[in-house]
C-alpha cells in the first residue's frame, strides 16, 4: 500500500540555522508532492508544491527537493526563526488522475530556539 | 486568497448525541470538499470526499451511516457525527479544492465526546 514517512521525532535547532526535514514514500509514483505547515489546533496551510520533473523549488527561505529515484523529498528552512516553529507535513495525491485526495505523512515538529 | 471556514472550532457533547460540523468556502465555489480526521500526534486521515449534489464517497473503514455528509450547495458541506462515542473524539478538518490550486483547509473542529 502507499505509504509516506516523516521523522516523527521533533527537530530542535537554533535560530539562524537551516532546518532540514525528510519525507520518504513507498509504493508511489507521484506526479507531485506538497508540503504544508500546521500549527497546534489549526488546519494545515499550503507551502510548496514540487512536480516530478522538478529537482528543486524555492520560495523565500524555503527550499524543497524531490528525488524520484530515492523516493524522497527534503524540505529546508534557511535562516530559521522561532516563528517557524510548527509541524510540517508532506503530502502526496492518493491514487491518480488529479483527484485532489491527499495522503499525509505524520509530520515533523520543528522547534526553533532563540 | 481562498478561505475555508469551519464551524464550530470546538464542541463538547455527551455520548450518544449527534454533532454537526459545517465547512464553508467563503469566496469561491467548491464542488468537491474533503473531510479529514486527525488524532493527537498522528497524520491527517482522509475520511470522505464530499461532492456537491451527489452522495459522498467514503474511504475504506469509515462508516457512512455514522459520519453523514451533506453537500447541498456549492459553498457548504456538513459532517454529522451520529451517536457519538468517546472514541470519536478527534480533530476534524475539512478542505476544499479549486482546480489547479492546492487544497485549502479549514481551521478544524475539536470534538470531545464525554
Amino acid at each position: 500500500s502507499q505509504k509516506i514517512e516523516q521523522n516523527s521525532e521533533a527537530l530542535n535547532i537554533q535560530e539562524g540555522k537551516t532546518a532540514t526535514l525528510t519525507c520518504n514514500y513507498t509504493n508511489y509514483s507521484p506526479a507531485y508532492l506538497q508540503w504544508y505547515r500546521q500549527d497546534p489546533g489549526r488546519g494545515p496551510v499550503f507551502l510548496l508544491l514540487i512536480r516530478e520533473n522538478e529537482k528543486e523549488k524555492r520560495k523565500e527561505r524555503l527550499k524543497v527537493t524531490f528525488d524520484t529515484t530515492l523516493k524522497q523529498s527534503l524540505f529546508h528552512i534557511t535562516a530559521s526563526q522561532p516563528a517557524d516553529s510548527a509541524t510540517y507535513l508532506c503530502a502526496l495525491e492518493q491514487g491518480s488522475g488529479n483527484t485532489g485526495k491527499l495522503i499525509f505523512g505524520q509530520g515533523t515538529t520543528l522547534q526553533v530556539k532563540p | 486568497g481562498a478561505v475555508v471556514s469551519q464551524h464550530p472550532s470546538w464542541v463538547i457533547c455527551k455520548s450518544g448525541t449527534s454533532v454537526k460540523i459545517e465547512c464553508r468556502s467563503l469566496d469561491f465555489q467548491a464542488t468537491t470538499m474533503f473531510w479529514y480526521r486527525q488524532f493527537p500526534k498522528q497524520s491527517l486521515m482522509l475520511m470522505a470526499t464530499s461532492n456537491e449534489g451527489s452522495k459522498a464517497t467514503y474511504e475504506q473503514g469509515v462508516e457512512k451511516d455514522k459520519f453523514l455528509i451533506n453537500h447541498a450547495s456549492l459553498t457548504l458541506s456538513t459532517l454529522t457525527v451520529t451517536s457519538a462515542h468517546p472514541e470519536d473524539s478527534s480533530f476534524y478538518i475539512c478542505s476544499a479544492i479549486i482546480v489547479g490550486s492546492p487544497l485549502h483547509f479549514g481551521n478544524g473542529t475539536r470534538l470531545t465526546v464525554t
